[in-house]
């Protein structure tokens, strides 16, 4: 069974913090995404990674894909109240049409 | 901004009834797609489909669920005889497979679907 397992779980922080979350699994993906996700809502796609080693930046967001294409991580810099939410990650695992996705990290931002 | 609608937003029916939720995707995409999210819990694959036919299918996705593209913008969901498991947000995706873009997927608000 291919799983993507996130971490940490919940995560509250001070604003203006810096902050890591990571996304791991023990399978290779054709492509990783990274998603926002408010409560009652569908998930928000923030960015998609395809390439090993390959990093991408929106505004104080930074996404990396792992060498091996098997693991990634966000990290947002001086992170602001309105971050507050679930962050998602999701994978193609190589040779499927399917995407399986990550367990989520719900993130508190405090004034 | 082109965007993912499904209807209805939420959809109350009696276990062993039929349901149908539809699906209305970006209009130049291909690819489309069903998941379902049971309350509290992760996002789960259900369903991907390109070229009228099902691509791929989750251990979900049993005989009592089906798809279909029934015209050029519609995208359906059907579940046979609701179970009260099958209770969860279902929603909608699409992709397009242009310009390198297949695996961007976007969603839509989904829809509630609550078996008693």
């Amino acid at each position: 069974t291919q799983l993507l397992e996130q971490s940490p779980q919940f995560l509250s922080i001070q604003e203006g913090e810096n902050l890591t979350v990571y996304c791991n699994s023990s399978s290779v993906f054709s492509s990783l995404q990274w998603y926002r996700q408010e409560p009652g809502e569908g998930p928000v796609l923030l960015v998609t990674v395809v390439t090993g080693g390959e990093v991408k930046k929106l505004k104080r967001l930074t996404f990396q894909f792992g060498d091996a294409r098997k693991d990634s991580s966000l990290h947002i810099t001086a992170a602001q109240t309105g971050d507050t939410g679930l962050y998602l990650c999701a994978g193609g695992p190589s040779g499927t049409y399917k995407y399986i996705f990550g367990t989520g990290t719900r993130l508190k931002v405090l004034a | 901004e082109p965007e993912v609608t499904q209807t209805p937003s939420h959809q109350v029916t009696q276990m062993g009834q039929e349901v149908i939720l539809r699906c209305v995707p970006i209009s130049n995409h291909l690819y489309f797609y069903w998941y379902r999210q049971i309350l509290g819990q992760k996002v789960e694959f259900l369903v991907s489909f390109y070229n009228n036919e099902i691509s791929e299918k989750s251990e979900i996705f049993d005989d009592q669920f089906s798809v279909e593209r029934p015209d050029g913008s519609n995208f359906t969901l059907k579940i046979r005889s609701t179970k009260l498991e099958d209770s969860a947000m279902y929603f909608c995706a699409s992709s397009d497979l242009t310009g390198g873009h297949l695996y961007e997927q976007y969603f839509g608000p989904g829809t509630r679907l609550t078996v008693t």
